[in-house]
C-alpha cells in the first residue's frame, strides 16, 4: 500500500540554522508534490509545489528538492526564526488522485 | 485568511446525533475537498466535488458520512449516529485547476476547520 514518512515528528533547531525535513514514500509515481505549513488550530497553508521532474524549487528562505529515485522530498527552511515553528506536511499526488499527507513534521525554533 | 470559511468551528454532540458542517469555498474554485485530521496525524481524504458532480469519495468513508454540493458552491457534511471514532477536525479546501496558464492550479486553499467532539 501507499506510504508517506515524514523523518520525525518532533525538530528542534537553534534560531539562525538551517532546518532539514524529509519526506520519504513507496509504492507510489507522484506527479508532483507538495509541502504545506499548519499552525495549531489552523488549516494548512500552502508552501511550495515540485514536479516529477524537477530536481529542486526555491522561494525566499525556503527549498525543496524531489528525488524520485530515492523516493524522498527535502524541505529546507535557512536562516530560521521562532516565526518559522510549526507543523510542515508533505502530500503527493498522482495523476487525477487525491492529495495524499504525511503525518507532518512539528518543528520548533528556539532563540 | 485564506477564503474558505467553515461554519461552525466547534461542534459538541452526543454519541448517536446527527451532525452537518457546512463550508464556503473560494468563489471562482471549482474543486472542493473534505478531509478529516485527528491529533497528529496529516489530514485524510474524505471526497471531492468537481463543482455540483461528486467525483470520488475514500474507499474508508463510512456510510453515515454523505456530501453535498448543490449548485456548485457551498458544501455540506453530514454524519449521521456520529461515534466517538469520528470526533476529528474535519477540513474543508478548494481549488481550481483552470488552465494550464494558472500560476499552481495544484494549491488546495484549506479553511480553519471545524473541530468535532463526539461524548
Amino acid at each position: 500500500s501507499q506510504k508517506i514518512e515524514q523523518n520525525s515528528e518532533a525538530l528542534n533547531i537553534q534560531e539562525g540554522k538551517t532546518a532539514t525535513l524529509t519526506c520519504n514514500y513507496t509504492n507510489y509515481s507522484p506527479a508532483y508534490l507538495q509541502w504545506y505549513r499548519q499552525d495549531p488550530g489552523r488549516g494548512p497553508v500552502f508552501l511550495l509545489l515540485i514536479r516529477e521532474n524537477e530536481k529542486e524549487k526555491r522561494k525566499e528562505r525556503l527549498k525543496v528538492t524531489f528525488d524520485t529515485t530515492l523516493k524522498q522530498s527535502l524541505f529546507h527552511i535557512t536562516a530560521s526564526q521562532p516565526a518559522d515553528s510549526a507543523t510542515y506536511l508533505c502530500a503527493l499526488d498522482g495523476r487525477n488522485t487525491p492529495l495524499v499527507f504525511g503525518k507532518g513534521t512539528r518543528l520548533s525554533v528556539i532563540a | 485568511d485564506t477564503g474558505v470559511s467553515q461554519d461552525p468551528r466547534h461542534k459538541i454532540t452526543k454519541r448517536g446525533q446527527n451532525v452537518t458542517f457546512r463550508c464556503d469555498p473560494i468563489s471562482e474554485h471549482n474543486r472542493l475537498y473534505w478531509y478529516r485530521q485527528t491529533l497528529g496525524q496529516g489530514p485524510e481524504f474524505l471526497t471531492y466535488f468537481q463543482n455540483e458532480a461528486q467525483l470520488e469519495k475514500s474507499r474508508l468513508l463510512s456510510d453515515r458520512f454523505s456530501a453535498e454540493r448543490p449548485k456548485g458552491s457551498f458544501s455540506t457534511l453530514e454524519i449521521q449516529r456520529t461515534e466517538q471514532g469520528d470526533s476529528a477536525m474535519y477540513l474543508c479546501a478548494s481549488s481550481f485547476p483552470g488552465t494550464s496558464g494558472s500560476s499552481n492550479p495544484y494549491e488546495q486553499y484549506f479553511g480553519p476547520g471545524t473541530r468535532l467532539t463526539v461524548t
